[in-house]
């Protein structure tokens, strides 16, 4: 079993829709979870993250963790052109110092 | 402050031909990482130092591949010879590898197209 798995997409959306994007993951003993978002012929960079359960918001973006299934989700309100990007969804797999990352969602947001 | 910076950013080889890639990471950071991603998919981590000691290298596949982080700053990836499958971006991160949530700092990713 993979360590996260991510709804692999890819989605469209207007411009002002909300988007949803998820992913699953398997060790119970994560403690913290992150978002990376990654535009077209870049490296990834970090979103946001959440440290345990519960849910964390920045602006337009909401990240929460259900942790009685195992499942992460990032929200984004308002979605804008700019948001246009793939964004992956990672955990810290097999140690503290390692990022196991999902496959990514590629996001478009269309005027 | 100036991030992780790579080079270079695009490559084209012929198969069989040795390639190169370097790494600067973020001053101070302890934590450097090789990623590679292929199209449509997350990176996936190919090799960690923590200073100049690779810590996790199970995933670099080591008859073709092979890295160095020389006095626990910069690093290289080298790729001798290269392969049609070795076609990718290798990202290269640094973190400062202290305990809680571990943040990495990527690079802009260095592209490889084997011919």
């Amino acid at each position: 079993q993979k360590e996260v798995e991510q709804d692999p997409g890819p989605l469209s959306v207007p411009e002002g829709a909300i988007v949803s994007l998820n992913c699953t993951y398997s060790n119970s003993a994560f403690q913290y979870f992150m978002w990376y978002r990654q535009y077209s012929r870049k490296g990834p960079e970090l979103l946001m993250y959440t440290y345990s359960s519960g849910n964390k918001e920045d602006g337009r973006f909401t990240a929460q963790v259900d942790k009685s299934s195992k499942y992460i989700s990032l929200f984004i309100r308002d979605s804008q052109p700019s948001d246009s990007a793939t964004y992956l969804c990672a955990v810290p797999g097999g140690s503290n110092y390692k990022l196991t990352f999902g496959k990514g969602t590629l996001l478009t947001v269309n005027p | 402050e100036a991030g992780v910076v790579q080079s270079p950013r695009y490559k084209i080889i012929e198969k069989k031909q040795p390639v190169a890639f370097w790494c600067n990471p973020i001053s101070g950071h302890n934590t450097l990482y090789w990623y590679l991603q292929n199209l449509g998919q997350g990176p996936e981590l190919l090799i960690r130092y923590e200073n100049e000691e690779a810590v996790d290298d199970s995933q670099l596949p080591k008859d073709r591949f092979s890295a160095e982080r020389l006095k626990g700053v910069d690093s290289t990836l080298k790729i001798q010879p290269a392969e049609l499958g070795d076609s990718a971006v290798y990202l290269c991160a640094s973190s400062p590898g202290t305990a809680g949530a571990n943040v990495l700092t990527f690079g802009a990713g260095s592209r490889l197209t084997v011919l």
